[in-house]
């Protein structure tokens, strides 16, 4: 199975900065089927990225997504206090659809 | 609108046996594969498996942990899907969600395995 690794592990900004998050993955993402979700606790994850560049829909565009192959990175180019949360990275170009172990984001 | 509703959820002793729902409105639901995806708590999303449509012969593909204990199934007349757990392990505690696509999810059902 592919494995995607993200890092850091815990990102530590401030409102206004901006934020770079990276997903790895073990072998190349087949299609780019890379997809970035962001997940508040209690909620069910929310897509923000699929196709490792294209914004889901109603995303503000201070989201973006770039990569292929094994490397991939979601960046958020000045943090709102909502931005706040955990991020996972998924890949959906081979089965099994595995996530990778998240990015933590919160407040410096 | 799209809308997936997981239910099923409870406390079951290790070794024992559930069975969630995830009933689906607003799409197809006979076109569409279905996923199921858990989050044990504290921790990350984990793809547990999906079911494809009937144009897809409902072929079936699942993680290596749970391979030989789970079973996804469905009814398209009754839009709906299934994950059938058996022999659960305490690790199997998590939140479980239904997708049938990156940008719909259900709210997910809670499952605990504990003595």
């Amino acid at each position: 199975e592919i494995v995607l690794t993200q890092s850091p592990g815990t990102l530590s900004l401030s409102p206004g900065e901006r934020a770079t998050l990276s997903c790895r993955a073990s072998q190349s993402v087949s299609g780019s089927y890379l997809a970035w979700y962001q997940q508040k606790p209690g909620q069910a994850p929310r897509l923000l990225i699929y196709g490792a560049s294209t914004r889901a829909t109603g995303i503000a565009d201070r989201f973006s997504g770039s990569g292929s192959g094994t490397d991939f990175t979601l960046t958020i180019s000045r943090l709102e206090p909502e931005d706040f949360a955990v991020y996972y990275c998924q890949q959906y170009g081979t089965s099994p659809y595995t996530f990778g172990q998240g990015t933590t984001l919160d407040i410096k | 609108e799209m809308q997936l509703v997981e239910s099923g959820g409870g406390l079951v002793q290790p070794g024992g046996s559930l069975k969630l729902s995830c009933a689906a409105s607003g799409f197809i639901f006979s076109g569409s594969a279905m996923h199921w995806i858990r989050q044990a708590p504290g921790k990350g999303l984990q793809w547990i498996g999906r079911i494809r449509s009937r144009a897809n012969s409902y072929t079936t593909e699942y993680a290596a942990s749970v391979k030989g204990r789970f079973t996804i199934s469905r009814d398209d007349s009754k839009s709906t899907a299934y994950l059938e757990m058996n022999s659960l392990k305490t690790e199997d505690t998590a939140v479980y969600y239904c997708s049938n696509r990156p940008d719909v999810w259900g709210h997910g059902t809670t499952v605990t395995v504990s003595s």
